[in-house]
């Protein structure tokens, strides 16, 4: 069974920049998570889906964004790139929506915006 | 709002001795309990979790851990640590109602040495 896969895994950007970050969740699952995680501020929830519906959303500007399509692949957006935004965003799939069910992780997408 | 607590940065241990990485939560509401390792460019894998009934979890690679109520902590515990085990360790919570977002510790460092 294949596991979570997150496109690109490496990505520079310009500042000012816009990116758009993929992840395709195991086969079956239908709730996707994304975090981000830096050095300073550690792992940070930005938001998750369940059947192409935002559930939950963490303390991010508007500028990012996500969405999820049919087949529970998910995207997530950042607009108008700043350097701050420079971290490994990760991505969650789980089989249900709920606190109990286990989250499996991709390997990540590492962004640099210089 | 759920914290978490990693109190330990980095916890450097010889080879074959044992280990405890310390992790303390806050939340009002009734929490599941995690720990996820990471290694070097690679995304979370899950470790353990305590859903409920026994306070003592065991996991993969031979870790263990503690749910204590009275003391909010979910120590992580592992008899005999080998040179595989260096990587970076996250203590994570989840709330019921609280969908699948994970609140995670800052991270303890693990390094094992010969």
């Amino acid at each position: 069974k294949a596991g979570v896969t997150q496109t690109p895994r490496y990505l520079i950007k310009t500042r000012g920049q816009q990116v758009t970050l993929s992840c395709s969740p195991i086969s079956g699952h239908r709730s996707v998570s994304w975090y981000q995680q830096t050095p300073g501020q550690g792992l940070q929830f930005l938001f998750e889906y369940f059947s192409e519906t935002q559930r939950n959303k963490g303390n991010f500007p508007g500028r990012f964004s996500g969405r999820q399509f049919s087949n529970s692949r998910s995207e997530m957006n950042v607009s108008t790139l700043e350097l701050g935004d420079s971290a490994l965003y990760l991505c969650a799939s789980s089989l249900e929506e709920g606190a109990s069910t286990e989250a499996f992780f991709g390997q990540g997408t590492r962004l640099t915006v210089v | 709002a759920q914290s978490v607590t990693q109190l330990d940065s980095q916890v450097p241990v010889f080879e074959e001795a044992p280990v405890e990485l310390r992790c303390n939560y806050s939340s009002s509401v009734s929490v599941y309990l995690f720990w996820y390792v990471q290694y070097p460019n690679q995304g979370l894998q899950l470790l353990l979790k305590y859903l409920s009934g026994s306070t003592l979890v065991k996991g993969i690679n031979g870790f263990e851990a503690e749910f204590n109520k009275s003391q909010t902590s979910f120590h992580l515990r592992k008899p005999s640590v080998h040179i595989s085990d260096t990587a970076e360790y996250f203590c994570a919570v989840s709330e019921t109602g609280g969908g699948n977002k994970l609140t995670f510790g800052t991270g303890t460092q693990l390094k094992v040495e010969l």
